[in-house]
């Protein structure tokens, strides 16, 4: 059993479209993180969350704790939002645990 | 201010070749991690390392060793490169804390034939 789980997997959208990208998580975290990684590419991280709600521009982030689950809002979608969304937990220790990733796809 | 600097981008061995995967970071952070990313699996922990001269195996430790000289550095040396180690590479660092963030090489693309 993976101790995160992302939905989906894959997902296409039309550009202007609202995307949500869910991750549930399983262990006890002290921070929850997403993260971008465009094809061939780098991985960066888009935010850190520990409780509530954080946005950065079109992209928004939220996280229930009493629910182990949190969610990636991404408005007004453009192509160059084509990416890999990765979920990762911290336990507070030294590791983390991380999502397979949603691939995600913006049609023009 | 590079961030985390990895080398080489590319590299392919033969069965038994060995090699080292280079990664620094300018940021003075004390943790750093070496993860290999495969398809259709999460980011999988080789070894990382929580301060100078301290190392620690992850998920998936066999067939690598690490070493962490000093604070900016953490290499990963594959002995003898089998074609199970074919991967995407990525080392890591974390700054802790109020504002934790983690922050990735460009990744190192192996094969091993």
């Amino acid at each position: 059993k993976n101790e995160v789980e992302q939905s989906p997997q894959n997902l296409t959208a039309q550009e202007g479209e609202f995307i949500t990208i869910n991750c549930s998580y399983s262990v006890g975290i002290s921070a929850l993180h997403w993260l971008q990684q465009h094809p061939g590419g780098g991985i960066v991280s888009l935010f850190m969350l520990s409780s509530g709600k954080k946005k950065h521009g079109r992209l928004i982030a939220t996280i229930n704790i009493q629910e182990k689950h949190s969610s990636l809002h991404i408005t007004a979608s453009h192509p160059r939002d084509s990416a890999v969304y990765i979920c990762a937990v911290s336990g507070g220790g030294n590791q983390f645990y991380f999502g397979t990733g949603t691939s995600l796809t913006v049609i023009p | 201010n590079a961030g985390v600097t990895q080398t080489p981008k590319f590299q392919v061995l033969k069965t038994g070749q060995s090699m080292t995967l280079q990664c620094a970071q300018d940021m003075n952070h004390n943790s750093m991690y070496w993860y290999r990313q495969d398809p259709g699996m999460g980011l999988r922990l080789i070894y990382y390392s929580a301060s100078e001269g301290t190392t620690d195996k992850g998920e998936v430790p066999n067939g690598y060793n690490v070493s962490r000289l000093n604070k900016r550095e953490f290499s990963l040396r594959l002995e003898s490169a089998a074609p199970s180690q074919t991967s995407v590479y990525f080392c890591a660092s974390r700054n802790r804390g109020r504002d934790e963030k983690l922050f990735f090489g460009s990744g190192t693309q192996l094969s091993v034939l």
